[in-house]
């Protein structure tokens, strides 16, 4: 069963603070790992991916992964208004197959 | 800039109608995907093609057909339309196999009454 498991928030962070968001994931022999957002009313776009243990950082954004804890999480650094969004966790297993994603987190950055 | 066409940004349909919804990308991608989106399930995987007159189903695809004549279009079709099937339905293009990075459509609000 795949599974993608996120936090629906919402998740509200102050201006300025670090947003942290985190996704979990079922399948072990998942290999590709990514972050879309999507503002509402709008689609999804791909902000960050990241296939290897560790850390991956992109700008104010950084994707972390753990394998052995199957978790992939997203921080956002001095987080903005515009930032205010719902973040997509989407996981890919090996082989020909779509993404599956998770329900998303709803992030509200607070002025 | 990538650009997937969604033909259609809200239809609405009578139950037990046949429908069309169409997708158009511009930048020679090889793969194309439908999802839909609901509230409290995220986006679900309905199918997906890599090649042309090639398809593969995804996670939810009964109900559901597609077709792809032309590297260009994909195309999801709804044989006999039911109420749960009203959505908001979105098609993705990518360029090689094991590209991830979607390019989604601006999507398409199906209402089945």
């Amino acid at each position: 069963q795949k599974e993608v498991e996120q936090n629906s928030g919402p998740l509200s962070v102050p201006e300025g603070a670090i947003a942290s968001l985190n996704c979990t994931y079922s399948d072990r022999g998942s290999q590709s790992f990514f972050w879309y957002r999507q503002y509402s009313g709008k689609s999804p776009e791909l902000i960050m991916f990241i296939y290897s243990n560790g850390d991956k950082e992109d700008g104010r954004f950084t994707a972390q992964l753990n394998k052995a804890s199957q978790y992939v999480s997203l921080l956002i650094r001095d987080s903005q208004p515009s930032d205010s969004a719902t973040y997509l966790c989407a996981v890919k297993r090996g082989g020909a197959d779509g993404l599956t994603f998770g329900k998303g987190t709803h992030l509200i950055i607070q002025p | 800039d990538v650009k997937v066409t969604q033909s259609s940004r809200y239809l609405v349909k009578r139950t037990g109608e046949k429908v069309f919804l169409e997708c158009v990308q511009d930048m020679d991608h090889e793969n194309m995907f439908w999802y839909r989106q609901d509230p409290g399930l995220g986006l679900r995987l309905i199918y997906f093609s890599y090649d042309v007159k090639m398809k593969e189903k995804g996670d939810i695809p009964e109900g559901y057909s597609v077709s792809r004549e032309k590297k260009e279009r994909f195309s999801l079709i709804l044989e006999s339309a039911s109420t749960n099937q009203t959505s908001m339905y979105l098609c993705a293009s990518s360029r090689t196999f094991g590209s991830e990075k979607l390019f989604f459509g601006s999507g398409t609000q199906l209402s089945v009454l």
